[in-house]
């Protein structure tokens, strides 16, 4: 069976700070891997997906993320963080093309500290 | 480009009444999905369908029922409202290797 840890419910940075949330997979087959983010009374977004090809995935606002198969580990970073950043962000993992049916993490929320 | 949208967006209902949310989509995808949000478990997977009059369990079935008559249609029914059955869930439709979410809707039985 699948599974995501995220690590930290809560993480707090300074506007203009690195942003890194944690997340680690448990999958028997080689995964795929996702980053989505929630606004408040919103629905999920997709910032980014690892889908077997490069390792560095790069995805909006100026989100990345890296793949590391000895580490399991799929941690998303942002360089500076932005007081727009603040939100819910979730890791999730599939190992179904098509099918997709996501395993999703517990979440970390992120707050920005002017 | 409407995408995902369900509703009602809020609903309000007592214990042992009958709730259907509904939801439609707009790009004909072929699969569809029903989450629900708690806090402390992110999302976990209610029901899926992978084509018309095809649906399958997900990892918390017991209390639900879906059909999907129609490509662009996923109704998620609530035979018998429970106050754990409280919470906000989102429909979702994929293609290739992509989900995507709709707005949501936030139920609460008391």
């Amino acid at each position: 069976a699948q599974s995501v840890t995220q690590l930290g419910s809560h993480v707090s940075v300074s506007e203009g700070a690195l942003v890194l949330l944690r997340c680690n997979y448990s999958s028997s087959v080689p995964p795929y891997l996702f980053w989505y983010v929630q606004y408040p009374n919103q629905g999920l977004q997709l910032l980014l997906k690892y889908t077997s090809a490069a390792t560095l995935v790069k995805g909006i606002n100026g989100f990345e993320a890296e793949f590391k198969k000895s580490e399991t580990s799929f941690h998303l970073t942002k360089p500076s963080a932005h007081m727009s950043d603040a939100a819910e962000y979730f890791c999730a993992v599939s190992d179904l093309v098509g099918a997709q049916k996501l395993v999703f993490g517990q979440g970390t929320r992120l707050t920005i500290n002017p | 480009d409407a995408g995902i949208t369900q509703s009602p967006r809020y609903k309000i209902t007592e214990t042992g009444r009958q709730v259907t949310l509904m939801c439609h989509q707009t790009w004909s995808h072929s699969y569809m999905f029903w989450y629900r949000q708690d806090l402390g478990h992110g999302l976990r997977l209610i029901y899926y369908s992978a084509a018309a009059d095809i649906t399958d369990k997900g990892e918390v079935p017991d209390g639900y029922v879906v059909s999907r008559s129609k490509t662009e249609n996923f109704p998620l029914t609530l035979e018998s409202a429970t106050r754990s059955q409280t919470s906000v869930y989102f429909c979702a439709s994929s293609e290739l290797d992509t989900i995507y979410f709709g707005e949501g809707s936030w139920l609460t039985v008391v």
